[in-house]
């Protein structure tokens, strides 16, 4: 079973501009963590958040996360062509000892 | 150790035949997990090792499938007489992490095995 949800499933936007996906999970968690992944290629990790952080940054990419409502976002700044890709949050339930559960995904397309 | 090595890349396979997919991790990480990916779909969960011990098997996991990580270094996938459901692409993860399950940082993936039964 996957534990979170990402929305939306699919976003199209141009060079330049912001992207926003969410991700929305069950239970409560000690970890989340996003992923990028390029068609065809494994999974490339990129923002790991605590559950008693709110907010991270990366170069261009910065997650929030809000345990009250079990919900995190990924805005990725000034989008490129390059990051053309499949996003995906992943969590780790308290119980879960450290395995990770991933979502269906938000496929971002980022046209010139 | 320049990252998660998988092999083979690509299998073909007949419905039926047994295979096996081969998993490097990265030397230091003691933490090595397996998931499956189908088309559009976010990896599922099959199994993970702590060192050379399988902590948990995913519900998914048929008694088809058993995974192994002797000495707690590389580990294999074994798939026992393949279905057409079984087409996947399977790909390998490590970290490290403490433990109690408390991870360093990512999971590091490897490029996945594409499994494809005719």
């Amino acid at each position: 079973s996957q534990q979170g949800e990402e929305d939306p499933q699919a976003l199209s936007i141009q060079e330049g501009e912001n992207a926003t996906m969410n991700c929305s999970y069950k239970t409560s968690i000690n970890n989340l963590q996003w992923y990028r992944q390029n068609s065809g290629r494994g999974l490339v990790h990129l923002i790991l958040i605590r559950s008693n952080e709110r907010e991270k940054h990366s170069g261009r990419l910065r997650v929030t996360l809000d345990t009250s409502k079990k919900s995190s976002s990924l805005l990725i700044t000034a989008s490129r062509a390059a990051d053309t890709a499949s996003y995906f949050c992943a969590t780790d339930a308290t119980d879960s000892w450290g395995k990770f559960q991933f979502g269906a995904g938000t496929q971002v397309v980022v046209t010139p | 150790d320049t990252g998660v090595s998988q092999d083979p890349r690509h299998k073909i396979t007949k419905r039926g035949q047994n295979v096996t997919f081969r998993c490097d991790p990265i030397s230091e990480h003691n933490r090595l997990y397996w998931y499956r990916q189908t088309l559009g779909q976010g990896p599922e969960f099959l199994t993970y090792f702590q060192n050379e011990a399988q902590l948990e098997k995913s519900r998914l996991l048929s008694d088809r499938f058993s995974a192994e990580r002797p000495k707690g270094s590389f580990s294999t996938l074994e798939i026992q007489r393949t279905e057409q459901g079984d087409s996947a692409m399977y790909l390998c993860a490590s970290s490290v992490t403490t433990g109690t399950g408390t991870p360093g940082g990512g999971y590091t993936f490897g490029s996945g095995t594409r499994l494809t039964v005719v």
